[in-house]
């Protein structure tokens, strides 16, 4: 079982809803990441969180907005969404900002936009 | 040039064969290297790191050559439980760069 939790596990959305991706760690993790991922494609880096302050915005649209309430918890809020941002979205973190090279990964939220 | 780059596959080999994979990288200052696997629709999971003596976890062997910027991984006596893509994954200590993966079948 992984030690990072995601939820929901799936999401369908059209793309006027707003709705949030949640993921949550406590192993003390003081690094935090969303990827995205699309089928048969490496995971793409979205945004990185250290120390619960926004590090690196990999030129992410605005529709997609991250959120870090407190060491343990990071959210991504999504708004106006594109069917092109349908994918697996993926949480991880590490001790510190790529600190040794392992992310632990949560499952990823398999997100449909209609 | 890609950053990292993998042959993607698929490698189809049957039960108890041995099969590897190569990984090139770019960056000559890249500091960190490792092989993560990932099971069709799950997350990745660290595999192994690899060391620049290289490394061996059971039947899994990773090497490092820095010279000519590759990192490989071996597998020996491949199981039906293997089959999954193999991303190889680059730390520069500025960023965690994915190669696209390779993509192993094992057959009965």
């Amino acid at each position: 079982d992984t030690e990072v939790t995601q939820t929901p596990k799936h999401l369908v959305m059209g793309m006027t809803n707003k709705k949030s991706l949640k993921c949550e760690q406590h192993m003390g993790h003081r690094a935090m990441y969303w990827y995205k991922q699309k089928a048969k494609k490496p995971p793409e880096l979205m945004f990185v969180y250290s120390y619960e302050k926004l590090s690196i915005n990999e030129s992410v649209p605005s529709r997609f907005s991250p959120e870090c309430p407190n060491s343990s918890l990071l959210n991504l809020h999504l708004h106006a969404l594109q069917p092109e941002d349908s994918a697996l979205y993926l949480c991880a973190s590490s001790q510190r900002m790529w600190g040794t090279g392992e992310l632990f990964f949560g499952e990823g939220s398999r997100l449909t936009v209609l | 040039r890609k950053e990292v780059e993998q042959d993607p596959g698929p490698f189809n080999v049957p039960e108890g064969a041995t099969v590897a994979f190569n990984c090139t990288y770019s960056n000559s200052a890249s500091q960190s290297f490792f092989w993560y696997r990932q099971d069709c629709r799950k997350e990745p999971k660290l595999l192994m790191s690899v060391y620049s003596s290289g490394n061996e976890d059971g039947r899994f062997t990773a090497q490092l050559n820095r010279a000519s910027q590759y990192i490989s991984l071996l597998i020996r006596d491949s199981k039906l439980s293997d089959s999954a893509t193999y991303l190889c994954v680059v730390n520069s200590g500025r960023a965690l760069t994915f190669g696209s993966g390779t993509r192993l079948q094992v057959q009965p």
